[in-house]
């Protein structure tokens, strides 16, 4: 069966130092993967998408950036970090091919910016 | 492009009360349709999902909901409601074209009641 990782669970981080998240997928290949933000009280913001190793999309411009240097890996980084970077980071994967659009998600990120 | 509307940011119940919490998405075609379920920080878990066929889907945890074309809307319902079911519920819209980037509502939070 497919898992899906994200590690650390809880991360506490002053403005303006840097920010990697980790996230992996077992038991699947060619997955789309995808980084989220939730803000407190809001809902789902997509922030990046991926189709396959070295093809990344944005979704929304800002100082965060992802990379997927392996086909089961995808991690979102920044060089400094700024307080409205607070929020719990979502991992999810999708399989390829029509049908097959259910995302799965891990267990998330907290991230305080302080 | 689709969007997903869920009109209620709140909704309490009392336990063992029935439940019905609103989607409607806004599509030229009939997209795929999705509702997740996230308690405290925790990833989303997939409930329920349709693709095509009977517009009346079963998911996890008892509960169904019902595809309605004229309406354009896609409601959660549970008959009878248990205290673990506290928790944040989003539904969210796949175009049926082959997309591969969903579009998720802003979520309803369930408060129950003992």
């Amino acid at each position: 069966s497919q898992t899906i990782h994200q590690w650390p669970a809880t991360l506490v981080q002053p403005v303006g130092s840097p920010l990697s998240l980790e996230c992996t997928v077992e038991g699947t290949s060619n997955p789309n993967l995808y980084w989220y933000r939730q803000a407190a009280g809001r809902g789902l913001q997509l922030l990046f998408y991926s189709i396959g190793i070295d093809q990344i999309s944005s979704e929304v411009p800002q100082n965060l950036s992802a990379s997927r240097p392996q086909d089961r890996q995808f991690i979102l980084s920044s060089k400094k970090l700024l307080l409205s970077d607070s929020g719990f980071y979502l991992c999810a994967w999708s399989a390829r091919g029509r049908g097959t659009d259910t995302q799965y998600f891990g267990p998330g990120t907290r991230l305080t910016v302080l | 492009a689709q969007s997903v509307t869920q009109p209620d940011i709140h909704i309490t119940v009392s336990e063992g009360a029935s439940l019905e919490l609103r989607c409607n998405y806004s599509y030229g075609a009939t997209p795929y349709l999705f509702w997740y379920v996230q308690s405290p920080g925790q990833g989303l878990q997939l409930l329920l999902k349709y693709f095509s066929g009977d517009t009346l889907v079963q998911g996890i945890k008892g509960f169904e909901a019902e595809f309605k074309r004229s309406q354009s809307s896609f409601n959660l319902r549970k008959p009878s409601v248990h205290w673990s079911d506290a928790a944040e519920y989003f539904c969210a819209v796949v175009a049926s074209g082959g997309s591969y980037i969903p579009t998720f509502g802003r979520g309803t939070s369930l408060i129950v009641h003992p």
